[in-house]
């Protein structure tokens, strides 16, 4: 069975600073990875996406995927209290559409 | 745009008793819809995953039997909490999709179990 590892579980950064965080696919067949950000109370919200090797930045958020190791990181720079939420990794392979989400990491911005 | 309704978006039921909860999609053809539960203690579970013109796929540990999916056309789908007990409880997501393309959440459906 598929399943998505993302480390840490928990996160606190302070205001300004950068907050990273992995995940990592056990299917080789996995080939989309997506970032979701779930503030309380709230449904997850897609942030970014990505499907090719390498990095794709959008404003303070940047992401990268090694295929070859399955692995997806998503940075955030200059980290607001806003930011504060679970940030949820899901990853889906082409020959399936069933989208299979990570236990997510906990992030705190402390102001 | 692309978005996805939920209803109801909060319910209480009797332990024992069952609940059934809807999905709809507007803006996009919803080709494949996931029904997730997320629960304090297990995070975020797939339940099951319909695909139109597919047999429902149900992950381990969950059934057809308590909890039954219907998918009819694009932009609806069902499911019912049969037989709810205190481990049912929790926020129950739609996640709808169109093709391979991003998959978009309702708001949830949260659950109580008295």
């Amino acid at each position: 069975q598929q399943k998505v590892q993302q480390s840490p579980e928990s996160l606190i950064v302070p205001e300004g600073g950068m907050a990273s965080l992995n995940c990592t696919s056990s299917d080789r067949n996995v080939d989309y990875f997506w970032w979701y950000r779930q503030h309380s109370g709230k449904s997850p919200k897609m942030l970014m996406s990505i499907f090719s090797n390498g990095e794709k930045e959008e404003g303070r958020f940047t992401v990268h995927l090694n295929k070859a190791s399955l692995h997806t990181s998503l940075h955030i720079r200059d980290s607001q209290p806003s930011d504060s939420a679970l940030y949820l990794c899901a990853a889906s392979a082409s020959n399936t559409n069933k989208v299979v989400f990570g236990t997510g990491t906990r992030l705190q911005v402390l102001p | 745009g692309a978005l996805v309704y939920q209803y109801p978006r909060r319910t209480i039921c009797k332990s024992g008793t069952s609940m059934r909860m809807e999905c709809q999609a507007v803006g996009f053809q919803a080709t494949s819809v996931a029904w997730y539960r997320q629960s304090p203690q297990k995070t975020f579970e797939l339940i099951a995953l319909s695909t139109v013109n597919s047999a429902i796929k149900y992950e381990q540990n969950f059934t057809q039997e308590k909890f039954p999916i219907s998918h009819p056309n694009l932009s609806f789908s069902s499911m019912t909490v049969l037989n709810a007990y205190l481990e049912d409880r929790g926020l129950y997501l739609c996640g709808a999709r169109q093709g391979y393309a991003e998959q978009f959440f309702g708001p949830g459906t949260r659950l109580t179990v008295l």
